[in-house]
């Protein structure tokens, strides 16, 4: 069982809110992802790390930002949030080279 | 370049028949594909994965999928679908590696008692 935490699981924010989803993993993953998961959607990759401070934008385009000081650590931030920045974020991670990913459980995000 | 179509958004079936959820890719490389569960507000499951071995690859809790180069396709199946089964199916693909992986739009799983 893949251990990978993603809090909150549930957020409701007003517009213009600094908000930042954790994300840690106690795996020792090299790799890390965002992913965006709306209803009837693809999951959508926002930002993927290779390891301690590489951050790289995914393919769909995010006002979000990340950092990874630490192996186990990626958090995602969003300084001010907006309506169009609800939906569900998962977090994932993987070996290097390694093709299975391995999910959080996700944090819905609804900002009013 | 790769991409990923999986037909039917919502499939019903029956408790106890057989589930069959298409899944048809596109590659420039040799494919490796996946198949991922999500249950209810959790994150994705890896079911299984075809990595160039075996062309038939049994996964967790009864599901299967066979590679077809020629159908360019990787459908999963189950002979006997299970309440436990209902979920949302993910089909993925990747050029294996530090490639990036492509998920498909997902397939709703009912499973009728």
């Amino acid at each position: 069982e893949a251990d990978i935490y993603q809090t909150p699981r549930y957020l409701v924010i007003g517009t213009g809110k600094k908000i930042t989803l954790e994300c840690s993993q106690t795996m020792g993953h090299d790799k890390m992802y965002w992913y965006q998961q709306d209803p009837g959607m693809e999951l959508h990759l926002i930002h993927y790390s290779y390891g301690v401070n590489s951050t790289e934008k995914g393919d769909l385009s995010s006002e979000s930002t990340v950092s990874r000081i630490r192996t186990e650590h990626f958090p995602l931030t969003l300084e001010s949030a907006r309506p169009s920045h609800t939906s569900q974020y998962l977090c994932a991670s993987s070996v290097p080279g390694g093709e299975t990913q391995y999910f959080g459980p996700g944090t819905r995000l609804l900002v009013l | 370049a790769q991409s990923v179509t999986q037909l039917g958004s919502h499939v019903s079936v029956s408790e106890g028949a057989l589930v069959l959820l298409r899944c048809n890719y596109s590659s420039s490389v040799p494919p490796y594909l996946f198949w991922y569960v999500q249950y209810p507000n959790q994150g994705l499951q890896l079911l299984l994965k075809y990595t160039s071995a075996a062309t038939l690859v049994k996964g967790i809790n009864g599901f299967e999928a066979e590679f077809k180069k020629s159908e360019t396709s990787f459908h999963l199946t189950k002979p006997s679908a299970h309440m436990s089964d209902a979920a949302e199916y993910f089909c993925a693909v990747s050029g294996g590696g530090y490639q990036k992986v492509t998920f498909g739009t997902g397939t709703k799983l009912q499973v009728i008692p």
